[in-house]
């Protein structure tokens, strides 16, 4: 089935440590790929996008992910956390036809 | 306005009551989706609209779902009969240009929280 899928479903860091949540997609012909973040109690904002080109993605935030077509993947990548990231981390494929079931993010300050 | 606009934010309906929520989305953007996010998940695609026409309704659940946006600009998704599992937040998210042309991501309204009681 067409899907996207993100199975770190609860991840708890201390500030300063880096950060890596998976997603994986598997749906065939165009990829389109998107991540985004959702703080409490507020809307769903975007992050990033990956459409076609250089295959690592630089967002908002200092965010980043690498799209990896053998893998299938798109992970969402930062290297050093804060407090404030901590949210809900959502991927999304196919013209945000198909969202991931969402990581969230505790940061330990 | 600025965003997406959704209203009400809250509702509360007994169940077998019909509801109707309603999208302003960003003027002049012509693509608009539907979403319902349960509790604990993410969003799950409902239907889209290219300007008024209803291009995907794949994801409405079953036939006590109708959404319509009759001028091209404002939406309202309406439940019949609702029931409890209809309980969620449903979102609404826009888009300057059409779905196959896109590359960008969306902008989301804060939805709409049902609870049906």
């Amino acid at each position: 089935a067409q899907s996207v899928s993100q199975h770190n479903h609860h991840v708890i860091l201390s500030e300063a440590a880096s950060l890596e949540l998976g997603c994986n997609y598997s749906y065939g012909g165009t990829v389109n790929l998107f991540w985004y973040v959702q703080y409490p109690g507020q809307h769903l904002q975007l992050l990033l996008k990956y459409f076609s080109g250089d295959p690592l993605v630089k967002g908002i935030k200092g965010f980043e992910a690498e799209f990896i077509k053998s893998k299938f993947s798109f992970n969402l990548r930062k290297p050093s956390v804060q407090w404030s990231d901590t949210a809900e981390y959502f991927c999304a494929g196919a013209n945000n036809l198909f969202f991931g079931t969402g990581t969230r993010l505790t940061v330990i300050p | 306005g600025a965003g997406v606009s959704q209203s009400p934010r809250y509702k509360v309906a007994k169940r077998g009551q019909d509801v109707a929520l309603r999208c302003d989305p960003i003027s002049g953007h012509v693509s608009l989706f539907w979403y319902q996010q349960a509790l604990g998940q993410g969003p799950e695609f409902l239907t889209y609209f290219q300007n008024e026409a209803q291009l995907d309704k794949s994801g409405l659940p079953s036939d006590r779902f109708f959404a319509e946006r009759p001028e091209g600009s404002v939406s309202t998704l309406k439940i019949q009969r609702t029931q409890q599992e209809d309980s969620a937040v449903y979102l609404c998210a826009s888009s300057l240009l059409n779905s196959g042309a896109v590359n960008y991501g969306y902008t989301f309204g804060s939805g709409t929280r049902l609870t049906v009681v």
